[in-house]
């Protein structure tokens, strides 16, 4: 078990560019998170998956943010057309099947940077 | 909706000081409570839980007691150490599967 991987660990861009994460869960888990982090604030939920179904989004998710979890593994979080407003530590997090009231496993996360 | 509020930081404590950080909730029905603690440059750690009021969560010396009276979960340790500088998050689910809801989270310090 080597935990919730992300990559890249950061990414610099510039405004207008998109840009692509990649989220690797732990293995058995069929939970899988999307959360935004802003400096001096507390993770914010954008999104999550059950095996290959996304189950809700938030209306923190703009048209412009899309993600993905082919075969229910791995899940990628695509951001079109980058806005300096998203730059932001992008957290996944994975938790396995059932477990009511159990924590979940964060990833290291990805920092974008938008110039 | 469900939120979390957390005291401000940062705090700034000597070692072996007591530690309280308050974190009080707002929820319909009973959410399952949680600690997560961030070192520098690190991911989220859990910290502790409590699934039920009156619960006590304990992990490494840290403390928080499920408090439904008073929508309530404090964290708190006896006799912090330089190394227990991090940011903490208070955080609870509300339903099984759902997503975790965050505090703006508190920034502790310790002085040696």
């Amino acid at each position: 078990d080597t935990g919730v991987s992300q990559d890249p660990r950061h990414k610099i861009t510039k405004r207008g560019q998109n840009v692509t994460f990649r989220c690797d869960p732990i293995s058995e888990h069929n939970r899988l998170y999307w959360y935004r982090q802003t400096l001096g604030q507390g993770p914010e939920f954008l999104t999550y998956f059950q095996n290959e179904a996304q189950l809700e989004k938030s209306r923190l998710l703009s048209d412009r943010f899309s993600a993905e979890r082919p075969k229910g593994s791995f899940s990628t979080l695509e951001i079109q057309r980058t806005e300096q407003g998203d730059s932001a530590m992008y957290l996944c997090a994975s938790r396995p099947p059932m477990r009511v009231g159990y924590g979940y496993t964060f990833g290291s996360g990805t920092r974008l940077t938008v110039v | 909706g469900d939120s979390v509020t957390q005291m401000e930081g940062p705090v700034t404590l000597s070692e072996e000081a007591f530690l309280t950080i308050n974190c009080t909730y707002t929820a319909t029905g009973y959410p399952s409570l949680f600690w997560y603690v961030q070192y520098p440059g690190e991911g989220l750690q859990l910290l502790l839980k409590a699934t039920k009021a009156d619960d006590k969560g304990s992990n490494k010396g840290f403390e928080a007691t499920y408090r439904k009276e008073t929508t309530s979960f404090h964290l708190e340790k006896g006799s912090v150490q330089v190394s227990d500088s991090a940011v903490y998050f208070c955080a609870l689910i509300y339903n099984q599967g759902g997503k975790l809801i965050f505090g703006q989270g508190t920034e502790l310090s310790v002085k040696p």
